[in-house]
C-alpha cells in the first residue's frame, strides 16, 4: 500500500472550516484514499473515502486531486468534538488498513 | 446493530497470567482485524481473519495467540506477555465481500491491557 504523508498538527477556529492535507504521491490507480479519526482512547472512526472523484457525507468532504497524488479533507463547521487524530490511509486490498502517523486536530473556542 | 463490542474494556494482568481479549460483532460481515496501538502512536495490524481462517499475521509473537471461532466472534489469547505489550487492543470488522479497497472497518472501542 501507498504511504502518506500528513502535517503532524493543526489548529483550527470553532466554526470555521478545517481542512486537513494529506499527500499520496505513490498511490496506484486501485487504491482507495481514506479518512478515519480517533478521539483519545476509543477506536477510529470512519470518516469518508473515494477513489478519483470528491465525496461528500454528512460528516466531511474529501477532495483528491486529478492527479489523485494529494487529498484533502474538509470538515465545513468545525467544533469542539472534532478535536481527534486524523488519519488518511490509502489502500488497495480487502484485508489489511495500514495507518500513517496522522494529524492532531485540535478546534479552539 | 452497527457495532462491534470489545470486552473487557480494561485488563490488568501479571507476566505469568493468561487471559483472552473478546470481540463480537452482528453486521454478518466475513472479515475481522486485531490491532495494537501503543500511546500516541497509530494503531498496528496483527492479524486478518477472512472468512474464519487466518489470512495475515504480521509476525507477532507467538505469546499472542488469535482465534476466530465463528463468524461473529474473534477472540486474542494472551500468555506470558512482557511489560512492553501494554497497549490499546483494537478490533475490527469489514464486510469482506472481496470488493477490494472499496470496504470500510467498522472499529470496535478496545480493551486497554496493562501487563505488570
Amino acid at each position: 500500500d501507498a504511504k502518506t504523508t500528513q502535517p503532524p498538527s493543526m489548529d483550527c477556529a470553532e466554526g470555521r472550516a478545517a481542512n486537513l492535507p494529506c499527500n499520496h504521491s505513490t498511490i496506484s490507480g486501485n487504491e482507495y484514499v481514506y479518512w478515519y479519526r480517533q478521539i483519545h482512547s476509543q477506536g477510529p472512526q470512519y470518516i469518508i473515502h473515494g477513489l478519483k472523484n470528491n465525496e461528500t457525507n454528512e460528516m466531511a468532504s474529501l477532495i483528491i486531486t486529478e492527479d489523485r497524488k494529494s487529498s484533502t479533507l474538509i470538515l465545513p463547521h468545525a467544533t469542539l468534538r472534532d478535536t481527534a487524530v486524523y488519519y488518511c490511509i490509502v489502500r488497495a486490498g480487502a484485508n489489511n488498513l495500514f495507518f500513517g502517523t496522522g494529524t492532531r486536530l485540535t478546534v479552539i473556542p | 446493530d452497527t457495532e462491534v463490542t470489545q470486552t473487557p474494556k480494561h485488563l490488568v494482568m501479571g507476566m505469568t497470567n493468561k487471559k483472552s481479549l473478546k470481540c463480537e460483532q452482528h453486521m454478518g460481515h466475513r472479515a475481522m482485524y486485531w490491532y495494537k496501538q501503543k500511546a500516541k502512536k497509530p494503531p498496528e495490524l496483527m492479524f486478518v481473519y477472512s472468512y474464519e481462517k487466518l489470512s495475515i499475521n504480521e509476525s507477532v509473537p507467538s505469546r499472542f495467540s488469535p482465534e476466530c471461532p465463528n463468524s461473529s466472534l474473534l477472540n486474542l489469547h494472551l500468555h506470558a506477555l512482557q511489560p512492553e505489550d501494554s497497549a490499546l487492543y483494537l478490533c475490527a470488522s469489514s464486510p469482506g465481500q472481496g470488493r477490494g479497497g472499496n470496504e470500510k472497518l467498522f472499529f470496535g472501542s478496545g480493551t486497554q491491557l496493562s501487563v505488570l
